[in-house]
């Protein structure tokens, strides 16, 4: 069955320093999107992007963060400057051109010290 | 301001003791509504999408129903392997965001 598979599973990082969070969405979705979900929290949206473009974002989603599909397969979310409330469970998501379901990825923690 | 409420926070319930999670929205033109599983340290399994008032949908001792306010995951008989969090997310349809806003969730416990 097709998945949306995310890594790294787990990246501790330093405040202050750069990060890199991939995602291989499945296949023949073309509607990606990152959502965030801090320990003990709820799922919350970051960014959708389509047709190599950002479609929306939330008022998380500030300078400090960037998404990129480098190639036809990989989509990634960049952390510039990590901050101690970066810390959190970062999951990727994928859906098809007719439902409006999601996929997610097994997803990515974050810990920055 | 929540668009989506679950209720209760926390369920524990015993092995084949059915009982229902609710879902309340308040969104203009709902487009979808979608049910998923999350077990600890793992992304959102999807399990249902509904899409209109008096619609149902069912996968094992799961079954999901919508009215124009708030949906219901019922559990029947339920058994340890359901125990995870389970999550409602809403899609606003015309005039509103497409993207999927998700409630708490509800945790459930389900004792042996």
């Amino acid at each position: 069955e097709p998945e949306v598979t995310q890594t790294p599973s787990h990246q501790v990082t330093q405040m202050g320093q750069e990060v890199i969070l991939r995602c291989v969405p499945i296949s023949n979705h073309l509607y990606f999107y990152w959502y965030r979900q801090i320990l003990g929290q709820k799922v919350e949206f970051l960014v959708s992007f389509y047709n190599n473009e950002i479609s929306e974002k939330s008022e998380i989603f500030d300078d400090q963060f960037s998404v990129e599909r480098p190639d036809g397969s990989n989509f990634t979310l960049k952390i510039r400057s990590t901050k101690l409330e970066d810390s959190a469970m970062y999951f990727c998501a994928s859906r098809g051109q007719v439902t409006g379901e999601l996929f997610f990825g097994e997803g990515s923690r974050l810990t920055v010290l | 301001e929540d668009q989506v409420t679950q209720s209760p926070e926390a369920l524990r319930l015993q092995e084949g003791e059915s009982s229902s999670l609710n879902c309340s929205y308040t969104v203009s033109g709902l487009r979808g509504l979608f049910w998923y599983r999350q077990d600890p340290g793992k992304g959102p399994e999807f399990l249902f999408t509904l899409y209109s008032a008096g619609e149902e949908k069912e996968k094992e001792r799961l079954k999901a129903t919508l009215t124009k306010k708030e949906s219901f995951l019922h559990i029947t008989a339920p058994k340890p392997e359901d125990s995870a969090t389970y999550l409602c997310a809403v899609q606003a349809g015309a005039g509103g965001s497409y993207i999927p806003t998700f409630g708490r969730g509800t945790s459930l416990i389900v004792h042996p």
